[in-house]
């Protein structure tokens, strides 16, 4: 079954520092990858996603994640954090159930950026 | 292009009462999935419907049960609630097949 797991539960940055937040996965087929965001208040935003290619994958705000597939890892990365960039993040797998595409989420990661 | 809409925003019910959770998808998606989210965890997958079908499930009881209907949009429905049942209820859509999917703004459903 597949399964994804994100280690860093509360992290806190100050400003201009960088971030890189952890995700490994496990499943045995064609590996898609997704990083969302959910703002207090907001719903889930995608960030970044990989299907396929090039294993550095660019997203919104800065935003960029490596696919390392011997290591199972996706993480994501931006060099220099924000205030307003203070929220939770998903990492996800997709994977078939039945017909479904369904996503399965790590327990997501909640980043905290102090002024 | 209108998002994924959800409604009620909020919901409060008492344990064993039945609720309905209503989903309008995304301008030209045929897919509609539903997750739970508890508080502090990730989301996860209750089902999918497609075709106004139940086309793949996650690890809940019948008691969550839904429909899908002629113009795409969606209910959750769930019985006998309980306590646990308490959390963040999310729908998403998306064409059938694509493994990307668009997320509406929950209906935040609390059981007491």
């Amino acid at each position: 079954a597949q399964s994804v797991s994100q280690h860093n539960h509360h992290v806190i940055l100050s400003e201009a520092a960088s971030l890189e937040l952890g995700c490994n996965y496990s499943y045995g087929g064609t590996v898609n990858l997704f990083w969302y965001v959910q703002y207090p208040g907001q719903h889930l935003q995608l960030l970044l996603k990989y299907f396929s290619g090039d294993p550095l994958v660019k997203g919104i705000k800065g935003f960029e994640a490596e696919f390392i597939k011997s290591k199972f890892s996706f993480n994501l990365r931006k060099p220099s954090v924000q205030w307003s960039d203070t929220a939770e993040y998903f990492c996800a797998v997709n994977s078939l159930t039945g017909t479904a595409s369904k996503l399965t989420f790590g327990t997501g990661t909640r980043l905290q950026v102090t002024l | 292009e209108t998002g994924v809409t959800q409604s009620p925003t909020h919901l409060i019910k008492t344990r064993g009462q039945q609720v309905t959770l209503r989903c309008s998808s995304q301008s030209g998606h045929n897919t509609v999935s539903w997750y739970q989210q508890a508080l502090g965890q990730g989301p996860q997958f209750i089902f999918q419907y497609y075709r106004e079908e139940e086309n793949g499930r996650g690890n809940f009881p019948p008691r969550f049960s839904g429909l899908q209907f002629p113009n795409y949009s969606s209910e959750l429905n769930v019985n006998a609630l309980e306590l646990d049942d308490s959390a963040l209820y999310l729908c998403a859509s998306s064409l059938f097949g694509s493994r990307e999917q668009f997320f509406g703004p929950g209906t935040r459903l609390t059981v007491l």
